[in-house]
């Protein structure tokens, strides 16, 4: 069956340092691969998605890549700062219909002033 | 433009009754999805709605737990005859539903608990 896995569930960096969230999907028709920050009591907001016609995308301090053939994809923020402290999640679209989004797990991101 | 809202913010119950729960997507979005998040856990797919269909209801735990849209907006998921585990934040979703736009957009959420 359709399965997102995501590593680490918790990552604590210092600011100014980079973090890096990986995910490994099943489903190898998957085609679009979003991310999501939650921050504490929040709702998710879709920060970035990638789609597998490219290998990476980037939107100022946040970037993403995908390995179809590995069926892997990352999130990397760089200059981490406080305000980038919350849950991330990321996702894959399950080529079996109905637009249904795979979720990992999540992962807590601190960053430390 | 308003982005997806749900209502109550907060519902605490007893054990036993039921409770409605409402979802208003983003205007013009043909999809519309629930999902539950128990305390630091991740979401839990329930029930995608295209328009006013429910094609896959594959994730809705139990038959105790239903779902409605109407006017191919608004939705409420129905939880009867709630239990203690029923307690999580139930997040709706809207897409545009459309090939290819796949972003799903959530709402704050509504926050069970029950007793």
């Amino acid at each position: 069956g359709e399965n997102v896995e995501q590593h680490p569930s918790t990552l604590s960096v210092q600011e100014g340092d980079s973090a890096v969230i990986k995910c490994t999907y099943s489903d190898s028709a998957s085609n679009y691969f979003p991310w999501y920050k939650q921050e504490l009591g929040k709702r998710p907001q879709l920060i970035i998605d990638i789609r597998s016609n490219v290998g990476e995308k980037k939107d100022q301090r946040i970037a993403v890549t995908l390995n179809k053939t590995a069926k892997h994809f990352s999130l990397h923020i760089t200059e981490t700062q406080p305000e980038d402290s919350a849950v991330y999640f990321c996702a894959a679209i399950f080529s079996g219909g109905y637009n249904k989004l795979i979720f990992g797990a999540g992962t807590r991101l601190a960053v430390h002033p | 433009g308003a982005g997806v809202s749900q209502s109550p913010s907060n519902k605490v119950t007893e054990k036993g009754k039921d409770v409605e729960l409402r979802c208003d997507p983003i205007s013009g979005h043909t999809a519309l999805y629930w999902y539950r998040q128990s305390l630091g856990q991740g979401l839990e797919f329930l029930i995608y709605f295209q328009g006013n269909s429910a094609p896959d209801k594959s994730g809705l735990p139990s038959d105790r737990f239903s779902a409605e849209r109407t006017g191919g907006s608004v939705s409420t998921l129905t939880i009867q005859r709630t239990q203690q585990e029923d307690s999580a934040v139930y997040l709706c979703a809207s897409s545009p539903g459309f090939s290819k736009h796949y972003e799903q957009y959530f709402g704050p959420g509504t926050r069970l608990t029950v007793t």
